[in-house]
């Protein structure tokens, strides 16, 4: 079955950067997109953008660009998110998720999150 | 960017209740919508894409209407496992944004 794997926890002071993997299994992993998408704390679901893993193209929403860059390793199924500049109001948590079928844009399958916490 | 309105933002319902949420999109974004469920602690969950298609595997209690700039999520017979909080989701154009949520808890 398909699944993302990321990790449960990071914490950075203000001004670093992280980089969070999000580890696929279960399917082709070249064959769908990937996006990511950040929840602050008790707040709604914000879309950072997506990476095609087949080629390594992104698109990146505006609010992040400059800050964030995704990646991925196709040798062993990971795709990365690297957020720098990081300020307290990046603390939340951040999905990465897997379009089903055709679309690029239905999000079938999530990772279970990983919290970023930014505090001096 | 296409600003996403949910209403209400939040109900209290009871099981086997019909409830009924509407999602307002800032302009015309045709069946370019989803629908997310969350339970606390946990990743959002796809129920409805294309605005009206059910996501394989997700009972079919579950249902999306619209389009333009109005649709509506219908769960017909609420269940205990479907008190959470439902996302529209609108992906006509970039950025892709969400509603701010619908919750739904118990009456």
């Amino acid at each position: 079955q398909v699944q993302l794997v990321q990790p449960g926890a990071e914490v950075r002071k203000p001004g670093a950067s992280v980089k969070v993997s999000c580890k696929a299994s279960g399917y082709t992993f070249s064959a769908y997109y990937i996006h990511w998408v950040r929840q602050a704390p008790g707040q709604g679901l914000e879309w950072m953008g997506w990476i095609n893993p087949n080629s390594g193209g992104t698109t990146y929403a505006y609010k992040f660009e400059g800050r964030v860059t995704m990646t991925r390793d196709t040798s062993i199924s990971t795709v990365y998110m690297e957020l720098s500049g990081l300020r307290s109001d990046d603390t939340a948590v951040y999905y990465c998720a897997r379009v089903g079928g055709s679309s690029g844009y239905r999000l079938s399958y999530w990772g279970q999150g990983t919290l970023f916490t930014v505090s001096s | 960017d296409i600003q996403m309105t949910q209403s209400p933002s939040s109900l209290s319902a009871s099981v086997r209740d019909r409830i009924t949420i509407t999602c307002q999109a800032s302009q015309d974004i045709s069946t370019h919508l989803n629908w997310y469920q969350q339970r606390p602690g946990k990743a959002p969950k796809l129920l409805i894409y294309d605005a009206s298609t059910l996501e394989s595997g997700v009972p079919s209690r579950f249902s999306g209407s619209g389009s333009g700039t109005d649709f509506t999520f219908t769960i017909s017979s609420l269940q205990p496992e479907d008190f959470a909080t439902y996302y529209c989701q609108q992906y006509d154009s970039l950025p892709i944004t969400f509603g701010p949520g619908t919750r739904v808890d118990v009456k």
